[in-house]
């Protein structure tokens, strides 16, 4: 089993849309998640960290849902250039607690977003 | 800061040739990753450096991979000898060693192994 699992969609989405994708992951120690948006030929950057209390930037909503494992991203009124692919990321803390270091990252979410 | 910054931002080799790739994490940061993307894998941890010692190798491929950080501004990455399927996208990322930071990328070397 993949240690972080995306549905890759692709999602094909009318502007105005609201559209969610899902996330979830096997290692029970992951400690901080994230979603990072990638555009086509370009590096993945940091969309927004996910708290377990869940967190709202704009029109995005993120989830996290720790007794199932699960993280959500909620975008509301869709817009063009919401297009591109979502990546779901965990983190979590080496054995020793000294370092926060391994990302791991989900296969991507394809939302195209057409007028 | 101008960013990780990463070199070359394209190679072409022929098979069974060395690559080398390079690495300069954002000032401060002391962590430092390199992935490599492909269609069918998607992003793939290869190696992670903590205050310049590797922590975790185990996504390398095999013993053909090779990486270094021989001070906190700089890594490389080296594939000896190169094979078509090396063929992919390698970022480099760095990040501050603390939960729930986030990590910036590089631009990406494109790789192409013919």
């Amino acid at each position: 089993r993949k240690e972080v699992e995306q549905d890759p969609g692709p999602f094909n989405v009318p502007e105005g849309a609201t559209v969610a994708f899902n996330c979830t992951y096997s290692n029970s120690a992951s400690q901080s998640f994230f979603w990072y948006r990638q555009d086509c030929r370009k590096e993945p950057k940091l969309l927004m960290s996910v708290y377990s209390s869940g967190n709202e930037d704009g029109r995005f909503t993120a989830q996290l849902n720790r007794a199932s494992q699960y993280i959500s991203l909620l975008i509301r009124d869709s817009k063009l250039s919401d297009s591109a692919t979502y990546l779901c990321v965990v983190n979590k803390a080496n054995a020793g607690g000294t370092s926060y270091g391994k990302l791991t990252f989900g296969q991507g979410t394809i939302l195209t977003v057409h007028p | 800061d101008a960013g990780v910054i990463q070199s070359p931002r394209h190679e072409v080799t022929e098979m069974g040739q060395e690559v080398t790739l390079r690495c300069k994490p954002i000032s401060g940061h002391n962590s430092l990753f390199w992935y490599r993307q492909t269609m069918m894998r998607g992003l793939e941890l290869l190696i992670y450096f903590n205050n310049n010692v590797p922590i975790d190798d185990s996504g390398m491929p095999e013993d053909r991979f090779s990486a270094k950080m021989p001070n906190a501004s700089f890594s490389t990455l080296k594939i000896q000898p190169s094979e078509p399927r090396d063929s992919a996208v390698y970022f480099c990322a760095s990040s501050e060693d603390r939960g729930n930071t986030e990590a910036f990328f590089g631009q990406g070397t494109r790789l192409t192994v013919v």
